[in-house]
């Protein structure tokens, strides 16, 4: 089944505490993207990668990594978290950055206290 | 700042009744994207519109992008509870890879 994967679907942590969030596609997707969304907000663009190591900022990326070592994952790094990264977490993939269609994991709700 | 401005946020209406939901932006978009996203999951894509003035329709759904690619609707004909959800726009901004969204717009279809 084509998909995209993140895991963990749910986690809480502590401020300053390292982490990272994985997201995985199965779909040959060139272009692959982290979203964070909040309510009221809607959903905003953390980085985005082009192809394996591509990357490039979105429009929130402070606070915030990525990586893009192999075609189908690219991880979300949060090296020091902070409560305000307290959010819900989309990874998305698309066949190239101009086919348009972006496939959406299922999200993680990260919790920072 | 919010390059997609959505409209309305909230939508309240009965079954069989239509309506509209705007996405306006100052900006010009190479496409335009409606996803619709259910509780606790991501969005799911809709349609893409990509030339000036296209119209597209899926079922009960009809999607236009402006003339000027500013700008797009989403028009439910005679909407049923089944319709219910988040319904989000998102534009490629022109000239680059990045994706914009808009709030989102809230219906809910009442039997």
């Amino acid at each position: 089944e084509a998909q995209v994967t993140q895991n963990p679907r749910y986690l809480i942590t502590v401020t300053g505490k390292k982490l990272t969030v994985t997201c995985s596609q199965n779909m040959n997707h060139e272009y692959m993207s982290w979203y964070r969304q909040d309510p009221g907000l809607g959903l905003r663009q953390i980085y985005y990668s082009m192809n394996v190591e591509v990357t490039d900022k979105g429009d929130v990326p402070e606070g915030y990594k990525v990586s893009r070592k192999e075609k189908r994952n690219f991880p979300l790094i949060l090296e020091s978290p902070s409560p305000n990264q307290t959010s819900l977490y989309f990874c998305a993939s698309s066949l190239s950055s101009l086919s348009y269609e972006q496939y959406f994991g299922p999200g993680t709700r990260l919790t920072v206290t | 700042t919010q390059l997609l401005e959505q409209s309305p946020q909230f939508l309240s209406i009965q079954e069989g009744e239509n309506l509209t939901v705007y996405c306006n932006s100052s900006s010009v978009f190479s496409s335009l994207q409606w996803y619709r996203q259910e509780p606790g999951e991501g969005p799911v894509l809709l349609v893409t519109v990509v030339t000036g003035g296209e119209v597209k329709k899926l079922k009960r759904l009809t999607f236009q992008f402006g003339d000027a690619r500013k700008d797009s609707s989403l028009h439910i004909t005679a909407a049923q509870p089944g319709d219910t959800g988040l319904y989000l726009c998102a534009g490629l901004k022109r000239g680059t890879y990045k994706y914009i969204f808009g709030t989102g717009t809230r219906l809910k279809v009442l039997a």
